[in-house]
C-alpha cells in the first residue's frame, strides 16, 4: 500500500491560491491519486482525481510530476468556506483475488482567514 | 436519490453495552467500509467488505464486529470490548476500482459513552 505524507496544517487568506503537496513515494503503477475535502461532522467528499500530469475541474487543479512520487492540490482564490481538512488518497487497485482497502492519511487542516 | 444512509446520527451508550450503527447504500456498490474519526484526527479503517458474506479487518478492528448479509447493508457493532468507543463513525462505499468519483461517504454517526 502506498503511504501518503501531507503537512499537518496550513494557513491562508481569502483570495489567495493554496497549494497542498502530498508525498507518496511507494505509489504503484496502477494507482490513481484522489483528493477529498472534509468539513467538521461530515463525511469526506471528492474533489479531484488524476493519474499523471495535470487535471483541472471547476473546483481545483491537480499537478502530478512524471515520477508520480508526489502530487499537489491547487485551490485558486480560496474563500472562508474552503476551511476544511484535505486528504490525499492513493488507491489500492484491485488484484486478482484481492481486496480494495482505502487508507486515509492524517490530512491537511487548511484555515482560511479574512 | 442514490446515496449512503447512516443511522442514528447521534447515539449514547452506557458502559458495558453493545450498540449497532446502521449503514445502507442504494448505489449498487460492491465494497463498503467503516472508519473511525476522533476529534481533530484523520480517518482510521475499522473493517471493510468487498463482497457479500465476506469482510476483512482494518487497522483498528478490536472491539468491533460487522456483517455483510446483503449487498446494500453493512452494520457495525461496537461491543463492550471496545474500551474507548466515543468517536465519529463514517461508512463509505465504492465500486471495485478506484478510478473516478466512485467513493461515497455517509454523513456519519456520533457515538458517546455515558
Amino acid at each position: 500500500l502506498a503511504k501518503t505524507t501531507q503537512p499537518i496544517s496550513m494557513d491562508s487568506y481569502e483570495g489567495q491560491e493554496v497549494n497542498i503537496t502530498c508525498s507518496h513515494n511507494n505509489i504503484a503503477t496502477n494507482d490513481y491519486i484522489t483528493w477529498y475535502q472534509q468539513f467538521p461532522s461530515q463525511g469526506p467528499r471528492f474533489i479531484i482525481q488524476g493519474y499523471k500530469t495535470k487535471v483541472t475541474n471547476e473546483v481545483a487543479s491537480l499537478f502530478i510530476p512524471a515520477d508520480r512520487k508526489s502530487s499537489t492540490l491547487s485551490l485558486p482564490r480560496v474563500s472562508l468556506s474552503d476551511t476544511a481538512v484535505y486528504y490525499c488518497l492513493v488507491g489500492d487497485m484491485p488484484i486478482s483475488g484481492g481486496y480494495n482497502k482505502l487508507i486515509f492519511g492524517a490530512g491537511t487542516r487548511l484555515a482560511v482567514h479574512p | 436519490d442514490g446515496g449512503i444512509t447512516q443511522s442514528p446520527k447521534y447515539l449514547f451508550r452506557k458502559e458495558g453495552q453493545n450498540v449497532t450503527l446502521s449503514c445502507e447504500q442504494n448505489l449498487n456498490h460492491d465494497a463498503m467500509y467503516w472508519y473511525r474519526q476522533d476529534p481533530g484526527q484523520g480517518l482510521r479503517l475499522i473493517y471493510y467488505s468487498q463482497i457479500v458474506n465476506d469482510f476483512q479487518k482494518g487497522d483498528i478492528a478490536e472491539g468491533y464486529s460487522v456483517s455483510r448479509e446483503k449487498k446494500e447493508s453493512f452494520p457495525l457493532t461496537v461491543t463492550s470490548a471496545q474500551k474507548n468507543p466515543t468517536a465519529f463513525y463514517l461508512c463509505a462505499s465504492s465500486t471495485s476500482d478506484l478510478r473516478g468519483n466512485t467513493i461515497y461517504f455517509g454523513e456519519g454517526s456520533w457515538l458517546t459513552v455515558v
